[in-house]
């Protein structure tokens, strides 16, 4: 059964730095691993997915890279903005017809 | 625009009630749509698959009984929790699979 941790739960940084997310899967069979952005009280916003095939994707200042010999993937984020602020969560999909399996996320604060 | 809608957003229901969560598909047929339950500073577990014209996979540890699965049209699954116990408070979401995953807003459930 799959398994995802995102390392770490909690992180406080300044405005302005660079930073990064972790998160690990225990199956290297997984069809993609995408991250979502959860605001406090509100539903998912899908921020990237990486297929099993691709390396990374870009999109702005965010940036996700999938090393799936290792089961890992890391969420980059640039020029942090205290608009960033948010609880960020990473999932993996084993398949199409397959549910999602989250970590817990990590909650993310960008002091201004 | 939006692709799956979700409904009602937030509901407060008395304890041993039952209430009902819709889960609508607008701009495609679904066969298959994922509901998640996310429980206060924790992730979002898959509950259950909802699949057109059969019954749903649950996973280990959801209670078919209490938790009840209607996908009767190819753009219409239910989620009904009958006798509602204040633990079963919680944020439940649903998702479908296009080439790509979409959730709905989600529906914050407190049973008071």
């Amino acid at each position: 059964k799959q398994e995802v941790t995102q390392i770490p739960a909690a992180l406080s940084v300044p405005e302005g730095e660079n930073l990064v997310l972790n998160c690990s899967f225990t199956d290297s069979a997984i069809y993609n691993l995408q991250w979502f952005r959860q605001d406090p009280g509100k539903g998912l916003t899908s921020l990237l997915l990486i297929q099993s095939s691709q390396r990374e994707q870009t999109s702005g200042r965010l940036n996700a890279s999938l090393d799936k010999s290792s089961g890992r993937s890391t969420l980059y984020i640039a020029a942090s903005q205290p608009g960033d602020s948010a609880t960020y969560l990473c999932a993996a999909s084993g398949g199409g017809a397959d549910g999602l399996t989250f970590g817990k996320g990590t909650h993310l604060i960008i002091q201004p | 625009g939006a692709v799956v809608s979700q409904h009602p957003s937030r509901v407060i229901c008395k304890s041993g009630t039952s209430v009902k969560i819709e889960c609508r598909s607008l701009d495609f047929q679904a066969t298959t749509m994922f509901w998640y339950r996310q429980f206060p500073k924790q992730s979002l577990m898959l509950m259950a698959t909802s699949n057109e014209g059969s019954k749903a996979t649950y996973e280990q540890g959801v209670e078919k009984d209490k938790f009840l699965i209607n996908h009767a049209s190819l753009t219409l699954s239910t989620l009904t929790v009958t006798s509602a116990h204040p633990e079963d408070s919680s944020f439940y979401i649903c998702s479908i699979f296009k080439n790509t995953i979409y959730f709905g807003e989600g529906s914050w459930l407190t049973v008071v």
